[in-house]
């Protein structure tokens, strides 16, 4: 089970956030890597990935973005929000299958 | 640039069967470097994993849509494809196909489809 807090943030652009998501059990693979990623649904689209394996950036994703943590504790940051990052954040374990995914964060701007 | 198009009856009746196509371009099913999966998403709730199959034709299922569910390709026409039995309204949702980079990550979905369970 994933757990995302908080599962609302309204935040000024210009400053940070920060959305945590905690694990029932370790995503840390044998391989060293964390199977944990990120995405964020922006209203009326489809997710789009930001972060894979914890921490590495997807192609494209702005590096205002980034992933941190390992085994059950994540941690996703926006050093500086900007209102095209408005949207749900959702965490989503890979490590096995059933993929599950966290209840999702709504990022909205003040 | 991959894209993925899914498509289908946007109504199904209670009990009936759901019955969805994905058609993938920009990249071949068959290439085997990817998984191509199925997920959903009820207005308003999370995402929800279905499950993904291989170019091998190997699948993983939801434990919890395991008895329901059925995925299968057509690589010749590099599309995808979901039958999910007996729906009830519970089953009411945007579904997603998704193509599973590396077995591992969803990085391209497509716009999703809104399949609604009524009669």
């Amino acid at each position: 089970v994933l757990t995302q807090s908080p599962l609302s943030l309204p935040v000024t652009p210009g400053e940070p956030a920060s959305i945590s998501c905690r694990s029932s059990q370790s995503l840390l693979h044998d391989s060293g890597y964390n199977f944990l990623d990120w995405y964020l649904q922006r209203p009326g689209q489809s997710p789009q990935l930001l972060i894979y394996l914890g921490s590495d950036r997807a192609s494209g994703v702005p590096d205002r973005f980034s992933g941190s943590g390992s085994g059950t504790d994540f941690t996703l940051k926006i050093s500086r929000v900007e209102a095209e990052d408005v949207g749900v954040y959702y965490c989503m374990q890979a490590l096995e299958t059933p993929r599950t995914f966290g209840q999702g964060t709504r990022l909205e701007i003040k | 640039q991959v894209q993925l198009q899914e498509s289908g009856p946007g109504l199904v009746k209670p009990s009936q069967t759901l019955s969805l196509i994905c058609t993938v371009s920009g990249d071949s099913i068959s290439s085997g470097n990817h998984y191509w999966s199925w997920i959903r998403q009820p207005a308003g709730k999370t995402l929800e994993w279905i499950g993904r199959i291989y170019t091998s034709g190997a699948t993983n299922y939801n434990p919890s849509l395991e008895s329901r569910v059925t995925i299968s390709v057509d690589t010749s026409k590099n599309q995808l494809f979901l039958s999910l039995s007996s729906v009830t309204a519970a089953d009411t949702a945007l579904y997603y196909c998704v193509r599973d980079w590396g077995g591992a990550h969803p990085d391209y979905w497509g716009p999703g489809t809104l399949v609604t369970v009524s009669s």
